[in-house]
Parts: structure tokens; C-alpha cells; sequence
């Protein structure tokens, strides 16, 4: 069983352009969060989703980004006119589907996203 | 709103060492504590995970306690090796799933 997948790895921008940030979950898991880490700093709620809903984006700026996870395909977060600001580690974690806090929160490797 | 605050940010010390690491957080109210190990430009391992009717967790080396009331959970690291270097995190979460992250403390184990 594959861990949480995210691509690419490494993913370098120019200021104004569009940053896609791509995350596969567990096989069989259904929940996805995403998460933010600045240097030197913690890891940093974003959004949190399951298929086809966005369950809490409380941690999602207002503008510039969003994060959807379709009924096929990986979990996309987007980021619009990308700023050097931006530039950070994206972490995405995936949950089996029974819910509650029981679940651990299995993560991916990571985006480094670097804003030129 | 939960804050999750960990003490020393950074820690050295020699190889065989017993040592703790230190969190604290706000809000009593959390589902589970976990703690997690990142090593640099990587993404987080578990380590232990302690639901909040338990009061600690035991994996090789390691012990977590949680301590509800009082807002603590520390990490206890016996024996401690220079692989063992890495920054560990712990996160509390509540049972809508929020996680909230420490800042880390950054353990360097001489050799």
C-alpha cells in the first residue's frame, strides 16, 4: 500500500504565476488536509476535505488559494499569483474514511514551493 | 483557539543521553496527541499517538505522557543515538480533525 503521495517535489515560480500543488491519499483513505510549514516554524492547518467537499477551510487565506478533491483524481491546492510569501513547504495528509479522531493522519513528503 | 507552544526549540546533547522534550497547549479539549520526528527537507513520521483517555505510549525508546488538565504531553527519549537527530513536532487534535502543530524542538545528538 503506497503512502500519501504528493507532486512534484520541488516546484519553483515566479511572482504572478499559478502554483498547482497535487496530493494522491492512502489507497481507501477519502479524507485529505492540507497544511502549511514556513521556515523554521510548525506545521500550519490549511483546509481539510473529502470527496467533492470542503469539510473546513479555516486555514485557507481568503485570497489567492484554493483547494479542491474530486470524486477521481488527487487533491489539488491551488495557488493564484503566487507571491515570494508563498514560499514555504506544502504537507498533505490523508485519513481512512471512518472519521472521528480516532484516525491517524498519514503525510505525504512534502511541496517545497519556492517564489522567485 | 488552540495553541500548541514546545520547549527548548533547540536541544544538543551527547550520544547515550536520556532526554525530554516539552509541549504544552491551550485548550484541554483535544481528541489524541501526536507526536511526529521530520528530518530536514522531509515530511513527518509518527512516532506515538496518545488519545486523550490514555495517559501514555511506549515504543521502543520512546515514551509519550499526556497530561490533560494541566495542558502537557512530554517525550522521552531514552538512550539517545545521533540518528535520533531531527526536529520533533507534536500536534493536538480536536475531533473535528484540526491539528494543531508545535513549532518544533531541534535535537542534535552528538556523536
Amino acid at each position: 500500500n503506497a503512502g500519501v503521495m504528493q507532486n512534484p517535489r520541488h516546484l519553483v515560480r515566479r511572482r504572478g504565476q499559478e502554483a498547482r500543488l497535487r496530493c494522491s491519499p492512502m489507497k481507501g483513505h477519502s479524507h485529505v488536509y492540507w497544511y502549511r510549514q514556513l521556515p523554521e516554524e510548525g506545521l500550519k492547518f490549511m483546509v481539510y476535505l473529502q470527496k467533492e467537499n470542503i469539510i473546513d477551510e479555516s486555514g485557507m487565506p481568503k485570497e489567492r488559494f484554493s483547494a479542491e478533491f474530486p470524486k477521481e483524481g488527487p487533491s489539488i491546492l491551488r495557488i493564484q499569483q503566487v507571491v515570494r510569501g508563498d514560499s514555504a513547504a506544502y504537507f498533505c495528509a490523508s485519513s481512512p474514511p471512518k472519521g472521528g479522531g480516532e484516525d491517524t493522519q498519514y503525510f505525504g513528503p512534502g511541496t517545497r514551493l519556492t517564489v522567485l | 483557539k488552540q495553541e500548541v507552544t514546545q520547549i527548548p526549540a533547540a536541544l544538543s546533547v551527547p550520544e547515550g543521553e536520556n532526554l525530554v522534550l516539552n509541549c504544552s497547549f491551550t485548550d484541554s479539549a483535544i481528541y489524541n496527541l501526536q507526536w511526529f520526528r521530520q528530518d530536514p527537507g522531509k515530511g513527518l513520521t509518527s512516532l506515538l499517538l496518545i488519545q486523550s483517555s490514555q495517559r501514555e505510549q511506549t515504543s521502543g525508546r520512546l515514551n509519550a505522557s499526556l497530561d490533560k488538565s494541566s495542558g502537557r504531553s512530554t517525550l522521552y527519549i531514552a538512550a539517545s543515538q545521533p540518528g535520533d537527530s531531527a526536529t520533533y513536532l507534536c500536534a493536538a487534535r480536536r475531533a473535528n480533525n484540526d491539528m494543531r502543530f508545535g513549532a518544533g524542538t531541534r535535537l542534535t545528538v552528538k556523536p
